[in-house]
């Protein structure tokens, strides 16, 4: 079992502000970092899978970079809006087919 | 686009009863997923399916077993349901061993 830690546990934050968040893993065997958003009552929805360290991906106002050799990842989400409102999962993997989530962020936007 | 079916979305059972989940998915993909959610933890992986007639133990499978019927279902069946059971479960599928996850909609169990 293997430890992926994400923090903070939730987050409040106001429309318009920007926030980011973190994914702790640990820095051995990796095979790929992912993150999911899920919204309440559906299911999760993924944001981007990295392999490579010092990978930096973006989709619309959310990007993500990933430090494989220190074990982190980041999540940022930029000038945030209400329907941004989600619980953001990070999923370790190490091997083809074992993927270990973390407990996810859960964040508020207040219009 | 269907994506990933699973059905029933809502279960209650007594203890010691048995039931099966089933998932299908219609992406073509080779790698189908059991994962439970229960509050405080992450998603855990029970059982997986890398392709059609191979099934392998994740990380919390005891009480569970899998078939993989053909390659869109995955199946997943309590022989003998348990309090410790309760929980939503997320059937889930991707193509490769680096693509996403694809998720049904989660299926709520109870055991009473």
């Amino acid at each position: 079992i293997l430890n992926v830690e994400q923090s903070p546990q939730s987050l409040h934050v106001q429309e318009g502000d920007s926030t980011n968040f973190t994914c702790s893993f640990p820095s051995s065997n990796f095979y790929a970092l992912h993150w999911y958003r899920w919204e309440t009552a559906k299911s999760p929805e993924a944001l981007f899978v990295m392999t490579l360290n010092g990978d930096e991906k973006k989709k619309g106002r959310i990007s993500a970079t990933l430090n494989t050799k220190e074990g982190y990842s980041y999540l940022y989400i930029k000038g945030s809006q209400p329907e941004d409102s989600a619980t953001y999962l990070c999923a370790f993997q190490t091997g083809a087919n074992n993927l270990f989530f973390g407990t996810g962020t859960r964040l508020t936007v207040i219009p | 686009n269907a994506g990933v079916t699973q059905t029933p979305k809502f279960q209650v059972l007594k203890t010691g009863q048995s039931m099966t989940l089933q998932c299908a998915q219609d992406m073509n993909h080779n790698s189908m997923y059991w994962y439970r959610q229960d509050p405080g933890m992450g998603l855990r992986l029970i059982y997986y399916s890398a392709s059609e007639g191979t099934t392998d133990k994740g990380e919390v499978p005891n009480g569970y077993n899998v078939s993989r019927l053909n390659k869109r279902e995955f199946s997943l069946r309590l022989e003998s349901a348990a309090p410790s059971q309760t929980s939503v479960y997320f059937c889930a599928s991707r193509q490769g061993a680096h693509g996403e996850l694809f998720f049904g909609e989660g299926s709520r169990l109870t055991v009473l």
